[in-house]
Formats: C-alpha cells, structure tokens, sequence
C-alpha cells in the first residue's frame, strides 16, 4: 500500500499551460506539504497546509496553488507555465504533533518546453 | 534564516569502506535533524532522526551524531555496500519554520563492488 502518492509521475507540457498535480495520503494525517527539487538537487518547502492553516514560502509564485479537497488530499495547481518550473515536486504528509516525521511521495516530474 | 551545507557533494568510496557524510547549519536553534536517503525515481526516506537534546542515534551500519552547538550533524556508514549507493539528505527542523523541514543539498554516494 503506498502511503503518499502522486499522479502524474512525469509531465511535460508547454509554456503557458495550466497543469494540476495530484496527490493522496492513506496515512490519516492532518499536514500535507509541497517541496520543489530544482536541477541543482535542492529541495524546498513551497507550501504547507492542515484544514486549520496555510502557510506560504514567500518565494513561491502565485501562479502556484494548493487546493485540499478534503484531509487526504493536497493538490497542486500552476497556471502560467514557466521554463523554470521543470524540476521535482514532491509531496509530503505528517501526523499532528510531529510535524518533523513526514513521509514522502515518490515525486512529479514536470517539464516545460 | 536556516541554511543547511553538505559536504562533500559526491562520493565514491569502494565496498567495505567506512565513510562519513558531513552536515552543518547556520541557526543552531533547531528542534531535530534528520538524514533521509534518495534513491533515483523514487521519494525521501527518513533514515535517523535525533532531536535537538540528543547526541547521536544508530541504526544498523547507521551512526548520526549531532553538535547542535557548533551547528554540525555527521552520519557515519559502516562498512559499506553497493546498495548504499544513494543521495543522502540532511534536514532540520526548526520550530519557526512553518513546519518545513530546511533540507541540504545532498551528497551521492557511490559504492563500487
């Protein structure tokens, strides 16, 4: 049973394009995370969420949007693809009160051209 | 602002080596650490966690010790193998930090046989 999954595993699209990534955790956990691993390898935090509270990296675009359907769920909307947006999303998810135990999905592949 | 280092970037050492994975960070107010391994294709896995009142924690061929003082982290691989070949990520927790984990950029590792 995968614990934190994503759909699509690879997607390639054209600039300009708006794109959604999905992604479900069976773990019954309240936070879910967004990462961006750029091709220098570099993992950052684009976003975290629980139904109580959103919190932004400053950094991050609003072309970029999380949208929660329910608990299990935190999916990722980018309007506006950019050629720099090509790197490695990765969700995560953890329980409440540790939110330092997250547990990671196997990442998104997303290439614009 | 917390900024995570690793050192070296790459590695490769032949099988049966003990090997060191050095990590530093520049806010030593830090509630944990935590070393993840990254295998291509695939997500994060949490490999030792060591809160910030801890020194060390071991797993297997496995040692992480920590110096939050001199804001240093090291994980220590035993003799190793060719199926440690892998990305190894250090992290830190900060309570501050909206609940992201501020993560290194890695060291690949290479194990030959």
């Amino acid at each position: 049973d995968t614990a934190v999954s994503q759909t699509p595993k690879y997607l390639v699209t054209q600039m300009g394009n708006d794109k959604s990534i999905k992604c479900e955790q069976n773990l019954g956990h309240d936070t879910m995370y967004w990462y961006k691993q750029d091709s220098k390898k570099f993992l950052k935090i684009m976003f975290s969420y629980n139904n109580k509270e959103l919190i932004i990296n400053e950094t991050v675009p609003n072309r970029f949007s999380p949208k929660s359907p329910d608990k299990a769920h935190l999916n990722l909307h980018i309007n506006s693809l950019e050629l720099g947006d090509s790197a490695v999303y990765f969700c995560a998810s953890s329980p409440s009160g540790t939110p330092e135990t997250q547990y990671f999905g196997p990442g998104t592949r997303l290439l614009v051209l | 602002k917390q900024e995570v280092t690793q050192i070296p970037a790459a590695l490769s050492v032949p099988e049966g080596e003990n090997l060191v994975l050095n990590c530093s960070f520049t806010d030593s107010a830090i509630y944990n650490l935590q070393w993840f391994r990254q295998d291509p294709g695939k997500g994060l896995t949490s490999l030792l966690l060591i809160q910030s009142s801890q020194r060390e924690q071991t797993s297997g061929r496995l040692n992480a010790s920590l110096d939050k003082s001199s804001g240093r982290s090291t994980l220590y691989i035993a003799a190793s193998q060719p199926g440690d070949s892998a990305t190894y990520l250090c992290a830190v927790f900060n309570s501050n930090s909206g609940y992201a984990l501020n993560f290194g950029k890695g060291t690949s590792l290479l194990v030959t046989p």
